[in-house]
């Protein structure tokens, strides 16, 4: 059974560009939570999508955003990229809604997408 | 609003037991999880405890909860090396059920 995918792994950008982020859910999960990973700020929730609708947010600003399709892979968008945007971006799915599941409802996480901005 | 509160450091000596504590404050909190991360790697799930149990062991792992002080700890049994890694404590809580994480705890097992 294949894991999260996430890709790309690493990327550089420069300040006022744009990034797009994928993630490929585990086969059958329906749920998929993006997390920002600083050493500062340790992890924090960006926001879960869960049958095409974001579900939940964090407190980030408009510049995030993200989107689910119907196969339930999600992408995630930076726009007008900062330098406090540099961070590691970690995927998560799970087989339902973080609010509504039954049970642990474990999340399991992809490898992470690597985002620096020069 | 919901806080997860652990130590930063912890080192111990292969073969000894490894002990990594965890507070939380969300009273809900219906599971509590271990997840641990290795270098340049995502999150790997390691074990989770349901509310109303105190105890959970699963091998080497060891979960003790006080719910009434809002304890989490995570006791590893023969520390080895391969456990080198860092430590997050999370709870699901909150009004949206989202899983909320402590900084992490970088355990250093010396030989």
């Amino acid at each position: 059974k294949a894991g999260v995918t996430q890709t790309p792994r690493y990327l550089i950008k420069t300040r006022g560009q744009q990034v797009t982020l994928s993630c490929s859910p585990i086969s059958g999960h329906r749920s998929v939570s993006w997390y920002q990973q600083t050493p500062g700020q340790g992890l924090q929730f960006l926001f879960e999508y869960f049958s095409e609708t974001q579900r939940n947010k964090g407190n980030f600003p408009g510049r995030f955003s993200g989107r689910q399709f119907s196969n339930s892979r999600s992408e995630m968008n930076v726009s007008t990229l900062e330098l406090g945007d540099s961070a590691l971006y970690l995927c998560a799915s799970s087989l339902a809604s973080n609010g509504g599941g039954r049970g642990a409802n474990v999340l399991t996480f992809g490898a992470g997408s690597r985002l620096t901005v020069l | 609003g919901e806080d997860v509160e652990q130590s930063l450091f912890l080192s111990v000596r292969e073969g000894d037991s490894s002990v990594i504590n965890c507070t939380y404050t969300d009273s809900s909190s219906t599971y509590l999880y271990w997840y641990k991360q290795e270098p340049g790697a995502g999150l790997q799930l390691l074990t989770y405890i349901f509310s109303n149990m105190d105890m959970k062991q699963d091998q080497r792992l060891t979960v003790l909860l006080n719910k009434k002080d809002k304890h989490l700890s995570l006791r590893i049994a023969d520390t080895q090396t391969g456990d080198s890694a860092i430590y997050f404590c999370a709870e699901r809580g909150g009004s949206q059920g989202n899983l909320i994480f402590g900084k992490g705890t970088k355990l250093s097992v010396k030989p």
